[in-house]
């Protein structure tokens, strides 16, 4: 079975702190996609990273950076000096053998000014 | 270039009553997926097509529920005898090797059903 978890269900930070999204994932298939979404208020998920297992080279794009490590199944979100605009649900997600997404509960950010 | 489309956005029904939703893909994407998402909760899974054939369904697709692709284009959704429990966001995305299967999603249609 295929499952993701998101701890953290709420966070709250102050504009300009720096904050990290976990993210741990549970497969038995070797060849997997990690991925992250973000649902702003307006409801579309917006499409942000996906990896794949046999790449753990952390990413960064901007003031979002990645973290995957596959010894702890964890797949790592940190925004770099937020803004009152990344407020939003993050969604980590999954895609094993299956063609499916498997999501995560989501963790609701607010970044406050 | 156009996104992932679905009408209607919003639908309040009354239990009991058949619903449709459509759902019209990026062009030239010839998988397409519905997702559910409840309150609170991530989007679950609930039937993917590529092209006009519908390859996986969920088990949380009951009988009331049906999807189509009948040109391999835009798909439907419908929920025959609404219940108050099928009121949830209804996501629908698609994808193509043109961008590695990385779905994109549309605005989803939100069903309340009274």
């Amino acid at each position: 079975a295929q499952k993701v978890t998101q701890a953290q269900t709420e966070i709250s930070v102050v504009e300009k702190e720096d904050v990290t999204l976990d993210c741990v994932y549970e497969t038995r298939d070797t060849t997997y996609y990690l991925f992250w979404y973000k649902q702003p208020p307006s409801g579309e998920l917006v499409f942000l990273i996906r990896r794949n297992s046999f790449d753990e080279q952390n990413e960064i794009s901007g003031r979002y950076s990645w973290n995957f490590q596959k010894s702890t199944s964890s797949f790592n979100f940190t925004i770099t000096a937020s803004q009152v605009v990344d407020s939003a649900v993050y969604f980590c997600a999954l895609e094993g053998g299956s063609e499916k997404l498997v999501f995560g509960k989501g963790t609701k950010l607010t970044v406050n000014p | 270039d156009t996104g992932v489309s679905q009408d209607p956005r919003h639908k309040i029904t009354k239990r009991g009553q058949n619903v449709t939703f459509r759902c019209d893909p990026i062009s030239e994407h010839n998988r397409l997926y519905w997702y559910r998402q409840t309150l609170g909760q991530g989007p679950e899974f609930l039937t993917y097509f590529q092209n006009e054939a519908q390859l996986e369904k969920s088990r949380l697709l009951s009988d009331r529920f049906s999807a189509e692709r009948p040109k391999g284009s835009f798909s439907t959704l419908e929920i025959q005898r609404t219940e108050q429990g099928d009121s949830a966001m209804y996501l629908c995305a698609s994808s193509s090797a043109l961008v590695s299967y990385e779905q994109y999603f549309g605005p989803g249609t939100r069903l309340t059903v009274t």
